[in-house]
């Protein structure tokens, strides 16, 4: 059964440096999509992106948050200078186009990122 | 906004008890809702859902009823095993056009013990 993949399971990085978190949509998906869990909190929804654009973003994806498709199979995230309050569970989704559909979105298992 | 509001965990029960999470929320017009499960280690799996008042979602023995009249979805099962100890998320889908963003409950953690 095709799967979501993330890549690395587990991230820890200096407060200020830049990160790159990778995901691998499921190959015939068309909408892409990042969410974070903060320990203890909900998860929260950061930004979509179909047709190489992003589609809808929330108020917590600020500038230093940038997403991209740099090719035909990866989707990434990139927090420019990383803050201790971005420690989080990330996840990436995806879902077919299926119009006023559900869009029943199937996630990856999550990055964990820890910035000290 | 929209949110939606579940039930404080975490739950323990013993194996074949009666599973209730409550799960309410706020939205405008009709939202597509979603219950997904996130086993130890792994990523959330849709368990069910409906997209309108009165469906009811089920599957793996799990059921969820769209109440638009109290604005609930809770889940249920009538007889829990092991194998189903994970954190259960409720979630809706607006239902304006265009936006697909998913609002999450803070998740339930269920554990069954033998």
């Amino acid at each position: 059964e095709p799967e979501v993949t993330q890549t690395p399971s587990h991230q820890v990085t200096q407060m200020g440096q830049e990160v790159i978190l990778r995901c691998v949509p499921i190959s015939n998906h068309l909408y892409f999509y990042w969410y974070r869990q903060i320990l203890g909190q909900k998860v929260e929804f950061l930004v979509s992106f179909y047709n190489n654009e992003i589609s809808e973003k929330s108020e917590i994806f600020d500038d230093q948050f940038s997403v991209e498709r740099p090719d035909g199979s990866n989707f990434t995230l990139k927090i420019r200078s990383t803050k201790l309050e971005d420690s989080a569970m990330y996840f990436c989704a995806s879902s077919r186009f299926e119009g006023q559909g559900t869009h029943e979105q199937y996630f990856g298992p999550g990055t964990r990122l820890t910035v000290t | 906004g929209d949110s939606v509001t579940q039930m404080e965990g975490p739950v323990t029960l013993s194996e074949e008890a009666f599973l209730t999470i409550n799960c309410t929320y706020t939205a405008t017009g009709y939202p597509s809702l979603f219950w997904y499960v996130q086993y130890p280690g792994e990523g959330l799996q849709l368990l069910l859902k409906a997209t309108k008042a009165d469906d009811k979602g089920s599957n793996k023995g799990f059921e969820a009823t769209y109440r638009k009249e109290t604005t609930s979805f809770h889940l249920e099962k009538g007889s829990v095993q092991v194998s189903d100890s994970a954190v259960y998320f409720c979630a809706l889908r607006p239902s304006g056009a265009g936006s697909y963003q998913l609002t999450f409950g803070k998740g339930t953690k269920l554990s069954v013990i033998p």
